[in-house]
């Protein structure tokens, strides 16, 4: 069966550090991968994705994922976080059928 | 450039009372996906369509009933209200049924039951 799986529910970073969430999948065939981030009562931004090719993908706000199929991994890194960072951050994969397969989210909290 | 519009962004209803949440999707994207979000929960896969028709379906309760028109904007229906029923609901679209690429979600429509 397909699923996603985020080991870290919160995470907590000074301004200025790196970050990396990690991201397990568990699927079938070849994955689409994404990463959203969602602000507190607003809907999901695609932070990047990926299809296929080059295995490290760059997406917005400075954000990257690597994808390591030896691994089942799709860890979202940012070398430097922004305050404005601090949301909730859902690692998903599909489709598969016609469904998208969230995992249960990473909340981020950034220290001044 | 135009997102997925979804209405009413703010709904209260009574227990046992029906809402109906709409999902206008991206021009041209004829596949719409709903999702519904607990407080503090990732998003639970409800129903999606593709071409009017359904194409999936998740966790909807019996009942929660939706359709998509032909110009491809979704209705999800929700009736008999319960208090856990209260929650963030996601519309989400995209082109071409399967294999079709990543989602464009609407900002969501708050639900709360009393």
């Amino acid at each position: 069966a397909q699923s996603v799986t985020q080991p870290d529910i919160h995470i907590t970073v000074s301004e200025g550090a790196s970050l990396e969430l990690r991201c397990n999948y568990s699927y079938g065939a070849t994955p689409y991968l994404f990463w959203y981030v969602q602000s507190p009562g607003q809907g999901l931004q695609l932070l990047l994705k990926y299809f296929s090719g080059d295995t490290l993908v760059q997406g917005i706000k400075g954000f990257e994922a690597e994808f390591k199929r030896s691994q089942s991994s799709f860890n979202l890194r940012k070398p430097s976080v922004h305050w404005s960072d601090a949301a909730e951050y859902f690692c998903a994969v599909g489709p598969t059928g016609n469904q998208f397969y969230f995992g249960t989210g990473t909340s981020l909290t950034v220290i001044p | 450039a135009a997102g997925v519009i979804q209405s009413p962004r703010h709904l209260i209803k009574e227990k046992r009372e029906t809402a109906t949440l709409k999902c206008y999707p991206i021009p041209r994207h004829d596949t719409v996906y709903w999702y519904q979000q607990g407080p503090g929960q990732d998003p639970q896969f409800l129903i999606s369509f593709y071409e009017k028709m359904q194409s999936d379906k998740g966790s909807i309760p019996d009942r929660f009933s939706a359709q998509q028109f032909s110009d491809y904007h979704s209705e999800l229906n929700m009736s008999s209200l319960e208090l856990g029923d209260s929650a963030l609901y996601f519309c989400a679209s995209t082109m071409g049924g399967e294999r079709s690429g990543e989602l464009f979600f609407g900002e969501g429509s708050r639900l709360t039951v009393l």
